[in-house]
C-alpha cells in the first residue's frame, strides 16, 4: 500500500497567523489532491496539483506539488477561524479508477 | 450542497444485526464510491462501482456487501455488526476515471451498541 503521510495531525493556532501542512510519500504518484472536511460534511475538493514544482493558489490557500511529485503542502496565510476543519490529500493510485487514497488529515483550529 | 444523498444520517443498531446505507449519486455521475471514516484508520476506500458493474475494491470486509441499481443509486450491506464497525460512512460519485472530482455526501454515522 502506497501511504500518505500528513503532518502535523493537530494544529491549534490563532486568528491571523500563518501555517503549512504537509503530504509525504516514498512513491511518486501522478497527482494529488487536497480535501476539507467540516463537522458533520463530506470532505470536499480543494485543488488538484498534476505536475511537479506546481504551485496553485486560492484565495489564502497556496499548494505545492514537490518537483519529484512525492510530497504536497498546503500553505494557509493569516489562518481565519472559518479556515477550521480536517485538511486531507489524497492520490488516485489506479489508471482505470478514480479510488481514493487519503492521509490521516491534519485537524486545524483557527482560535479567534 | 454535494448533490450527493446519503441516508439515513444516523442508524443506531445492536451487535449482530445487518443494516442497509443508501446513497443517490450526483445526477449524470456514473461511479459511486463507498468510503469508511473512523477515528484510528481515517478514511478507507472499500469499494467502487461503475455503470452498475463492481469497478474496484478497497479492503471491505466479507460481511459487507455494495451493489449499484439501474437507476444508479447504490446500497451498501453492512451485517453481523460488531462495536468496531462505528463509523461515519461515505459514499461519493463522480463521472469517473482518474483526477475527476469526487463528491462527498453528508456521510452515515453508524453506532454499533
Amino acid at each position: 500500500t502506497q501511504l500518505l503521510e500528513q503532518s502535523p495531525q493537530f494544529l491549534s493556532i490563532q486568528e491571523g497567523e500563518n501555517l503549512t501542512v504537509y503530504c509525504n510519500s516514498s512513491s511518486v504518484f501522478s497527482s494529488l489532491q487536497w480535501y476539507r472536511q467540516e463537522p458533520g460534511e463530506g470532505p470536499v475538493l480543494l485543488v488538484t496539483v498534476v505536475t511537479g514544482g506546481e504551485v496553485k493558489k486560492l484565495k489564502r490557500l497556496t499548494f505545492q506539488f514537490g518537483d519529484a511529485r512525492k510530497d504536497s503542502s498546503l500553505h494557509i496565510t493569516a489562518a481565519q477561524p472559518g479556515d477550521t476543519g480536517l485538511y486531507l490529500c489524497a492520490r488516485a493510485p489506479g489508471s482505470n479508477t478514480g479510488k481514493l487514497i487519503f492521509g490521516q488529515g491534519t485537524t486545524l483550529q483557527v482560535k479567534p | 450542497d454535494s448533490g450527493v444523498t446519503q441516508t439515513p444520517k444516523h442508524l443506531i443498531t445492536a451487535t449482530g444485526q445487518r443494516v442497509t446505507l443508501r446513497c443517490s449519486p450526483r445526477s449524470g455521475d456514473l461511479s459511486v464510491y463507498w468510503y469508511q471514516q473512523s477515528l484510528d484508520q481515517g478514511l478507507q476506500f472499500l469499494i467502487q462501482y461503475y455503470n452498475g458493474e463492481e469497478r474496484a475494491k478497497g479492503n471491505i470486509l466479507e460481511r459487507f456487501s455494495a451493489q449499484q441499481f439501474p437507476d444508479l443509486h447504490s446500497e451498501l450491506n453492512l451485517s453481523s455488526l460488531e462495536l468496531g464497525d462505528s463509523a461515519l460512512y461515505f459514499c461519493a460519485s463522480s463521472v469517473g476515471g482518474l483526477n475527476t472530482e469526487a463528491f462527498f455526501g453528508q456521510g452515515t454515522r453508524l453506532t454499533v451498541v
